[in-house]
């Protein structure tokens, strides 16, 4: 299976700060990485597909980058509405595998 | 637009089976992928498995011996069986379709909890 280890598990941010998750996989998965936001009591939601495509809908500020075995999730200016729990996934091979998980907190 | 619906008895007992039920509206279950994760209290998130085509599916090992997913294409359903459930078992169960391409989980159910308890 491919192991998937994300960065940090908690993060401390303020309104307007930029913040960086990252994940890394113990093989080169291409761009084959998803990024998921989850709100307590809700499904999660798919932000970033294909490591850096934008999902419709999802603010611009919002961005994802990297290849092979390193990857980031970028917040450029953090909003009140982005405190949530943040996911990435890999989706080269089954079982396809999640991160651990970065929630955001004030 | 696509809209996913879990459903399924919300509390089972020990040594029984878990069957759960995803109705998909706005589009066929055979023309892509379903996942199934789940998500314990406090936890992150766990892949179960993956199913298309109707028959070709794909578990995660752990669960391998006790899972089974199927399509039931004449009520556009997706199911899940775990059989042989224990307490860790309990969790939030979601549906969630995979784009046939781009392999990401682009529509999710709400999530059903489901408790493993006597």
């Amino acid at each position: 299976d491919i192991q998937v280890t994300q960065s940090p598990s908690f993060l401390s941010a303020s309104v307007g700060d930029r913040v960086t998750i990252t994940c890394r996989t113990s093989h080169s998965i291409s761009t084959y990485l998803n990024w998921y936001q989850q709100v307590p009591g809700k499904a999660p939601k798919l932000l970033i597909f294909a490591a850096s495509s934008l999902q419709s809908g999802v603010p611009s500020r919002f961005s994802g980058s990297g290849s092979g075995t390193d990857f980031t999730l970028t917040i450029s200016s953090f909003q009140p509405e982005d405190f949530a729990t943040y996911y990435c996934q890999q989706s080269y091979a089954t079982p396809r595998t999640f991160g651990q998980g970065t929630k955001v907190e004030i | 637009q696509v809209q996913l619906q879990e459903s399924g008895p919300g509390l089972v007992k020990p040594s029984e089976t878990l069957s759960l039920t995803c109705s998909v509206s706005g589009g066929s279950v055979t023309s892509s992928y379903w996942t199934w994760v789940r998500q314990p209290a406090g936890k992150g998130l766990e892949y179960i498995g993956l199913i298309y085509s109707r028959d070709v599916t794909h578990y995660q090992p752990s669960l391998k011996s006790r899972v089974t997913m199927s399509l039931d294409t004449s009520k556009n359903q997706v199911t899940l069986k775990l059989s042989s459930v224990t307490a860790a078992d309990t969790a939030v169960y979601y549906c969630a379709r995979e784009q046939k391409t781009s392999r990401d989980l682009d529509y999710w159910g709400q999530g059903i909890l489901v408790t493993v308890s006597s």
